[in-house]
């Protein structure tokens, strides 16, 4: 079973509007959560990091919160651009463990 | 630049038909790891190495290998290729291991296996 849960699957949204994914994970114990933003065909970028002990974190237009009791984070995209279209991938990194857990994704697709 | 470099970038073959798809990273990072990624599925990793020589298996090894004889280069191995391993493969590189360091992604290999 994936540790991992990503919601929704994919959304469509207009050029300038806000959207939130959802991330929920089982992975446990915990040691930081990621956010990756993957373009069509190339390979994933890194949006933002996060410990267990932080609880929000930007880069840019990109917020990332977290909240490790209920285990769940979120990533808001504030005023969305053309070029936000793209997969964005919820990765969770357990303690003292190399493996990674990845989610499924959500699909993100900005309309003009 | 700092980059991961994976060869070749698209590959059609056959099945049975070995062949090495390799990565090379020039950052001096320690722990490298390999993906694959079909639809619906998400990334799944197949094999991480936390440094030279030290190798371990993710979560779907099965039908490869892997070496790393160098720090920087973390070839796969496909000594017998099936359809099933039909997919867009990533390397990937981070300086820690496990700990929140970036990871770079190479871009990536798609690979046919008819």
């Amino acid at each position: 079973k994936n540790q991992v849960e990503q919601s929704p699957q994919s959304l469509i949204i207009l050029e300038g509007k806000n959207c939130t994914l959802q991330c929920n994970y089982t992975v446990s114990p915990f040691s930081n959560l990621r956010w990756y933003k993957q373009d069509t065909g190339r390979g994933p970028v890194s949006l933002t990091i996060m410990t267990f002990s932080e609880n929000t974190k930007s880069n840019g237009r990109y917020t990332a919160t977290l909240d490790a009791d209920t285990k769940q984070s979120s990533l808001h995209i504030t005023a969305s651009q053309l070029s936000d279209s793209a997969s964005y991938i919820c990765v969770v990194s357990p303690l003292n463990d190399y493996k990674l857990s990845f989610g499924a994704g959500t699909t993100v697709t900005v309309r003009a | 630049e700092a980059q991961v470099t994976q060869n070749p970038r698209y590959l059609i073959t056959v099945t049975g038909k070995k062949l090495t798809v390799t990565c090379s990273q020039n950052m001096n990072h320690e722990y490298m790891s390999w993906y694959r990624q079909d639809p619906g599925l998400g990334l799944r990793q197949i094999y991480y190495s936390m440094n030279v020589e030290v190798t371990d298996k993710g979560d779907v090894p099965e039908g490869y290998k892997v070496s790393r004889k160098e720090k920087r280069n973390f070839p796969l191995i496909l000594e017998s290729p099936s359809p099933n391993q039909t997919s867009l493969y990533f390397c990937a590189s981070t300086q820690g291991q496990g700990w929140p360091d970036t990871q770079y992604f190479g871009p990536g290999t798609r690979l046919t296996v008819l």
